[in-house]
């Protein structure tokens, strides 16, 4: 069973840059089955696709986010990781590593989730 | 790309079937039969209840089925349950955007 665990800081200035990890259990993150990938969630709103990324290193990234997403894999470690700059305010949510699952085109494993806040 | 239309929220009886809409363009619902529901309880992750329109994960119970015609997705819960009162979100795939969601349905159990 595929397991995810978020991490990151709680906290962040605005207009800094904020780096988060999922671990991976269970699976290789070499594995072609899935794309590697984060969703978050304003506090009280809706999910909102973060971006992706695929064992060979493509990476697909939500258009309004694009300019300051970056998320990265490291085989060795078995984890994947976003970094998002110049937060603001509006950054504030759970961030959820969720891979997505190539042949059912679903997110159908999901972590626990971590606040983000950004707050001076 | 904007996010899927869903109504705020939807109630009915125990018993009864409730019937949630997502609302999208050519571009992303319409366009692929790609497109999946989730179930959310307060401060949990998601849960993965459909995929690829009508397809429901091992152990999803199967008073949950899904369809889609034209631009527009719909989840059906039929014989509600006190456990089915969660909110739901849908969420296609819409090319190169390449996965938006929809603005989330809470279910409420009368």
């Amino acid at each position: 069973q595929l397991q995810l665990q978020e991490s990151g800081p709680g906290l962040v200035k605005p207009s800094e840059t904020v780096s988060l990890t999922c671990t991976v259990s269970s699976v290789s993150i070499s594995s072609s089955s899935y794309y590697w990938g984060w969703i978050r969630q304003p506090p009280g709103k809706g999910l909102e696709y973060v971006g992706s990324i695929y064992y060979s290193g493509s990476t697909y990234y939500n258009p309004s986010l694009k300019i300051r997403v970056t998320i990265s894999i490291d085989t060795s470690k078995n984890q994947f990781s976003l970094k998002l700059s110049s937060v603001t305010a509006a950054d504030t949510a759970v961030y959820y590593c969720a891979p997505l699952t190539a042949s059912l085109a679903a997110f159908d494993y999901w972590g626990q989730g971590t606040l983000v806040t950004v707050s001076s | 790309q904007s996010a899927l239309t869903q109504p705020r929220s939807v109630s009915g009886s125990p018993g009864q079937s409730v019937t949630i809409s997502c609302t999208g363009t050519s571009s992303d619902v319409g366009g692929y039969n790609h497109v999946s529901w989730y179930q959310q309880y307060p401060g949990k992750a998601p849960k993965l209840m459909i995929y690829n329109v009508s397809k429901r994960p091992s152990g999803v119970p199967d008073r949950f089925s899904g369809s889609k015609s034209g631009n527009t997705a719909s989840l059906t819960i039929s014989g509600l349950q006190a456990e089915d009162e969660a909110d739901y979100y849908c969420c296609s795939y819409a090319g190169t955007y390449p996965y938006v969601f929809g603005t989330g349905t809470k279910v409420t159990v009368l």
